[in-house]
């Protein structure tokens, strides 16, 4: 069965940092998806991408956050310089055809900002 | 009213028992809805999509209240595999965000 796959599991990092997370969406998908979970919390939509561009961001999504197809496999999210509160669990997501669509996740990355 | 407000939890039945969760969101216009099992610090997996006014799979059966804006999750049968937290899950109509509820957390015991 295809699935969303996550590359680091795990990710350690300084505050003031810039971090990279990565993502490989299903193949035949066309939307995407980044959210995160702190701990003991709700998940929570960052952002929604489709056709090369971000669709729809929340107000966690601020400038530091950036989202990237570079190559037409890859999904990325770059957080330029990472706070102490960005620690979570990151999950990418993707789906067929969005919009009521289900979403299909990736197993996370948990990010911890020392 | 929240975008999607779940039952707090914990639930604490015991293996055989029947639980049901609730689920109330405010957006009138939605038209999908899912619930998603999610393991301790693991991804949301789907478990039953809700397009109308209800849907069963086995053990579980989804029910919807378009008038009341309100859902549920009825587990019939409990097993300690289900031991786990319950997203109740609204897409954004017209959009492309989807909002999920702070979850019910169930603990199935022997």
């Amino acid at each position: 069965e295809p699935e969303v796959t996550q590359t680091p599991s795990h990710q350690v990092t300084q505050m003031g940092q810039e971090v990279i997370l990565r993502c490989v969406p299903i193949s035949n998908h066309l939307y995407f998806y980044w959210y995160r979970q702190i701990l003991g919390q709700k998940v929570e939509f960052l952002v929604s991408f489709y056709n090369n561009e971000i669709s729809e961001k929340s107000e966690i999504f601020d400038d530091q956050f950036s989202v990237e197809r570079p190559d037409g496999s890859n999904f990325t999210l770059k957080i330029r310089s990472t706070k102490l509160e960005d620690s979570a669990m990151y999950f990418c997501a993707s789906s067929p055809l969005g919009g009521n669509e289900k979403l299909f996740f990736g197993s996370g990355t948990q990010l911890s900002v020392l | 009213r929240k975008e999607v407000e779940q039952d707090p939890g914990p639930f604490n039945v015991p293996e055989g028992a029947t639980v049901a969760f609730n689920c109330t969101y405010s957006n009138s216009a939605s038209q999908s809805f899912f619930w998603y099992r999610q393991d301790c610090r693991k991804e949301p997996k789907l478990l039953m999509s809700v397009y109308s006014s209800g849907n069963e799979d086995g053990r579980f059966t989804a029910q919807l209240n378009r008038a009341s804006q309100y859902i549920s999750l009825l587990i019939r049968d409990s097993k300690l595999s289900d031991s786990a937290t319950y997203l109740c899950v609204v897409p954004n109509t017209g959009g492309f965000k989807t909002i999920f509820g702070a979850g019910t957390r169930l603990f199935v015991k022997a």
